[in-house]
């Protein structure tokens, strides 16, 4: 069965430097996502990606964050300069234009800033 | 804006009791309901869904009926097993992107 994946699985990172997490979404997919889990909190949705551009954004998705699909398989999020309070669990999600709002999630990105 | 609640867990069972998590929400029009499950060190995958009211959703022994009245989307399983130990997240979607809950952990022993 076709699935998002993602890497790395857990990256540390010291606070201040750029992260960039990668995703490989479904590949019939056309709607693209990223959200993110601290520890102990809700996943709380950040970006939305279709058609080569954003579509929708939290106010967590601010100046610091960006997202990109480089080629016709990744699906990037970038975070320019890393917070202690931007360590989370993020991941990845894709779904296709029919979907009935159905989204699938790729295992997760473990990032810790210290 | 839309929200989701859950109940607080750990929930603590024996294998083949029966599960109830609570899950209420709050929307401004008609959401689509889900539940997802992240077993340990998995990702989020998709349990079951129900995408208008009264609509019952199913798999893996596990169902959840949309009840527009009470605003809940309650998950539910006969017959815990073991396997089942996980965090189970109820969100809603009314649009592309999801609102979830906090979830809540199911502890399943033998």
């Amino acid at each position: 069965e076709p699935e998002v994946t993602q890497t790395p699985s857990h990256q540390v990172t010291q606070m201040g430097q750029e992260v960039i997490l990668r995703c490989v979404p479904i590949s019939n997919h056309l709607y693209f996502y990223w959200y993110r889990q601290i520890l102990g909190q809700k996943v709380e949705f950040l970006v939305s990606f279709y058609n080569n551009e954003i579509s929708e954004k939290s106010e967590i998705f601010d100046d610091q964050f960006s997202v990109e699909r480089p080629d016709g398989s990744n699906f990037t999020l970038k975070i320019r300069s890393t917070k202690l309070e931007d360590s989370a669990m993020y991941f990845c999600a894709s779904s296709p234009l029919d979907s009935g709002n159905t989204i699938y999630f790729g295992e997760g990105s473990w990032l810790t800033v210290v | 804006g839309d929200s989701v609640t859950q109940m607080e867990g750990p929930v603590t069972l024996s294998e083949e009791a029966f599960l109830t998590i609570n899950c209420t929400y709050t929307a401004t029009g008609y959401p689509s309901l889900f539940w997802y499950v992240q077993y340990p060190g998995e990702g989020l995958q998709l349990l079951l869904k129900a995408t208008k009211a009264d609509d019952k959703g199913s798999n893996k022994g596990f169902e959840a009926t949309y009840r527009k009245e009470t605003t809940s989307f309650h998950l539910e399983k006969g017959s815990v097993q073991v396997s089942d130990s996980a965090v189970y997240f109820c969100a809603l979607s009314e649009d592309s992107t999801l609102t979830f809950g906090k979830g809540t952990m199911l502890l399943v022993s033998p």
